[in-house]
């Protein structure tokens, strides 16, 4: 069974463009989350899809985006991009909402120059 | 408590070594707390999903306990092998996640 999956793996922006990331959740499951971590800080949630709708939103400006399709992969896209962006963005699917466990992806390391 | 900690920040223990850490959370609307590894370089990986008080559970060397009332989870390693060094997530309601605890085990 293929695990999570995100691409681009490695992205380079400069301060004001936008960047779009994805991920392809494990194949049955319908809930993914987005998680940013940056140096020295933990895991900062982002928002969580559910069949096609955001369940849940984290505290981080409106800059930050997402959506899920229909066949549970999910978007997430961030606006006017800050230097403070820089971080790597997780994500993580698990069947349904709850306390099923998540699987994260490799996640994709976003560098604002 | 109304954000998720964990103690010790770092842990450095010798090969065969027992250790132990914490993780507290609010003890009031308890819904699951969670338990993940993550090695460097690679993802995040599920531990244990913990929902009732009193819960203990085990994988292989790994163990952990919950108590809901005072809002304290112990994650346990017995004999602590090189391969077990990685930092310890533990996060409450799945999505709020404590800083971690990084475990270093020397040979």
């Amino acid at each position: 069974k293929a695990g999570v999956t995100q691409t681009p793996r490695y992205l380079i922006k400069t301060r004001g463009q936008q960047v779009t990331l994805s991920c392809s959740p494990i194949s049955g499951h319908r809930s993914v989350s987005w998680y940013q971590q940056t140096p020295g800080q933990g895991l900062q949630f982002l928002f969580e899809y559910f069949s096609e709708t955001q369940r849940n939103k984290g505290n981080f400006p409106g800059r930050f985006s997402g959506r899920q399709f229909s066949n549970s992969r999910s978007e997430m896209n961030v606006s006017t991009l800050e230097l403070g962006d820089s971080a790597l963005y997780l994500c993580a699917s698990s069947l349904d909402r709850g306390h099923n466990e998540q699987f994260f992806g490799p996640g994709t390391r976003l560098t604002v120059l | 408590i109304l954000n998720v900690e964990q103690s010790p920040q770092s842990l450095h223990v010798q090969e065969g070594d027992s250790t132990n850490f914490t993780c507290s959370f609010p003890s009031s609307n308890f819904y699951a707390l969670h338990w993940y590894r993550w090695e460097t370089a690679k993802s995040p990986e599920a531990l244990f999903v913990m929902t009732l008080n009193g819960d203990e559970k085990k994988k292989g060397r790994i163990s952990a306990t919950l108590n809901t009332k005072e809002g304290y989870s112990y994650l346990y390693i017995k004999g602590s092998q090189p391969e077990d060094s990685a930092t310890y997530l533990c996060a409450f309601i799945r999505m709020r996640f404590g800083a971690g605890t990084r475990l270093t085990v020397k040979p």
